[in-house]
C-alpha cells in the first residue's frame, strides 16, 4: 500500500495562475480531506469528503474547489492563486467519517509558493 | 466556539527527564481528543486518542473535563521523541469533518 500520495511535492505559481494539487489513496477510505499548514497556525481544514460525490467546506474554503468523482482521488483546485495561499498542503484520509473509529492517514504534503 | 490551545511552541528537555506537553480545549459538549505526531521527514500520524485510554511509546494523556485539558505525558523522555506534536479535538459527534488542530508544540530532547 502506498497510503496517501500527494503530487507535486513542491510548486511555485504566479498570482492568478491556476493549478490542481493531486491526492490519491489506495486504502479504500471513505473520508478524505485537505488541510493547510501555515507557520504558527497549526492545520486548518479546507474541504473534506465523506464519499464519492459528496464534498463539504471546512474552516478555510475560500479560493479552493474540490470534487470527489472516485473513492481514490480528491484533487484540490486553486482557480486563481493568491500570495495568501502560500502554504503547505496536506491531504488526509480515514476509513470512516467517524473519528473514534479510525485515525487520519496523512500524505507527505505539497509546499506551494505563490509569488 | 471550538478551540484547541497548545501554549508552548517549543519544549526542550534532557533525555531521561519527564515531559508534559500541554493541551487545553474549548468545547461545550463531550469532546474527542487526539494527539498527532510528526517526526522529522515523516508524515503526520496518530499517536493516541483519549477514548482508547492507551499508552503509546510510553506516552499517556488523560482527559480532564474539569480543567478542559488533555496533556501528553511521558515519565522518561528519549531522543527519538523529538518531534512536532499536535493536539486535536473532534467536537461534532466524533466527526472528522470537524477535527480542529492546535498550533503544535515542538519537542526537543537533548542527549
Amino acid at each position: 500500500n502506498a497510503g496517501v500520495t500527494q503530487t507535486p511535492k513542491f510548486q511555485v505559481l504566479k498570482t492568478g495562475q491556476s493549478m490542481t494539487l493531486q491526492c490519491a489513496q489506495d486504502m479504500n477510505h471513505e473520508y478524505m480531506s485537505w488541510y493547510r499548514q501555515d507557520p504558527g497556525m497549526g492545520l486548518r481544514l479546507i474541504h473534506y469528503s465523506v464519499g464519492a460525490g459528496i464534498t463539504d467546506q471546512g474552516e478555510v474554503p475560500n479560493g479552493y474547489n474540490v470534487s470527489r468523482s472516485t473513492t481514490e482521488d480528491f484533487p484540490l483546485r486553486l482557480l486563481s492563486a493568491a500570495p495568501s495561499q502560500t502554504s503547505v498542503y496536506f491531504c488526509a484520509s480515514s476509513y470512516s467519517y467517524r473519528s473514534y473509529n479510525s485515525p487520519l492517514h496523512f500524505g507527505n504534503g505539497t509546499r506551494l509558493t505563490v509569488t | 466556539a471550538q478551540r484547541v490551545t497548545q501554549p508552548e511552541k517549543l519544549l526542550s528537555v534532557f533525555k531521561g527527564a519527564p515531559v508534559e506537553l500541554k493541551c487545553n480545549y474549548s468545547y461545550s459538549g463531550s469532546p474527542e481528543l487526539f494527539w498527532y505526531v510528526q517526526y522529522s521527514r515523516q508524515r503526520l500520524q496518530l499517536l493516541l486518542r483519549h477514548i482508547s485510554r492507551e499508552s503509546i511509546k510510553g506516552f499517556t494523556a488523560d482527559l480532564n473535563k474539569g480543567e478542559t485539558s488533555f496533556h501528553l505525558k511521558k515519565p522518561f523522555a528519549q531522543e527519538e521523541d523529538s518531534a512536532m506534536y499536535y493536539c486535536a479535538l473532534s467536537g461534532s459527534w466524533g466527526s472528522q469533518g470537524n477535527l480542529i488542530f492546535g498550533k503544535g508544540t515542538k519537542l526537543s530532547v537533548k542527549p
